[in-house]
């Protein structure tokens, strides 16, 4: 089973700056890798998927990269509907699974 | 627009089954997704319950795999979860979302909490 952490827990930034989010799976996903963001109360909402391409929707200040086991969300400039907490998820074919990374939280500094 | 809609109780005592239902508007269940199931305990992150497919075909998760079943009922564009002998460790807010290349859709969740 894959497993998936997320560095750092927790992200002190300003409005305007840019945010680095990493996931490192346990082992190769490819690029079956997939970023959301969920804010208080609130359902989670798909931002990237398959690592690099931005789902319907979503600002251009959002990107995403990686393949493989190292994976990478930037928020080039933060925008105060911004802070909220990130998670990744991969799919994996065999056995067929989700799996989520414990998620980094983007705090107003 | 697909939208998603988990309806059940809100309150279930330990040792007793939770049963969710999702029902599916705006698309039709019978399509090339899989409807998942997810739930996330209070300040917690995200858990994989498990998922279906329109034809029947499940797969859950390995950790709760004895003690759930999810179903589909076609006619209505509703899945359903049944999770058994439940403890205050599945207390929890339960989402459905339907899923292809990634979880696009997710309903609001609903809150279900394990208590005597």
């Amino acid at each position: 089973e894959v497993v998936l952490t997320q560095s750092p827990a927790t992200l002190s930034l300003s409005p305007g700056e840019r945010a680095t989010l990493s996931c490192r799976a346990s082992q190769s996903v490819s690029v079956y890798l997939a970023w959301y963001q969920q804010k208080p109360g609130q359902a989670p909402r798909l931002l990237i998927y398959d690592a690099s391409n931005r789902a319907t929707g979503i600002p251009a200040r959002f990107s995403g990269s990686g393949s493989g086991t190292d994976f990478t969300l930037t928020i080039s400039s933060l925008e105060p509907e911004d802070f909220a907490v990130y998670y990744c998820q991969q799919r994996s074919n065999w056995p067929p699974s989700l799996t989520f990374g414990g998620g980094t939280k983007v705090e107003i500094k | 627009q697909v939208q998603l809609q988990e309806s059940g109780p809100g309150l279930v005592k330990p040792s007793e089954t939770l049963s969710l239902t999702c029902t599916v508007s705006g698309g039709s269940i019978i399509s090339s997704y899989y409807w998942n199931w997810i739930r996330q305990p209070p300040g917690k992150g995200l858990e994989w319950i498990g998922y279906i497919y329109h034809s029947g075909s499940t797969n859950y998760s390995p950790s709760l795999k004895s003690r759930i079943t999810i179903s589909v009922d076609t006619s209505k564009n509703q899945f359903s979860l049944r999770l058994t002998s439940v403890t205050a460790a599945d207390t929890a807010v339960y989402y459905c979302a339907r899923e292809s290349m990634a979880t696009d859709s997710w309903g609001q969740g609903t809150l279900v909490t394990v208590s005597s």
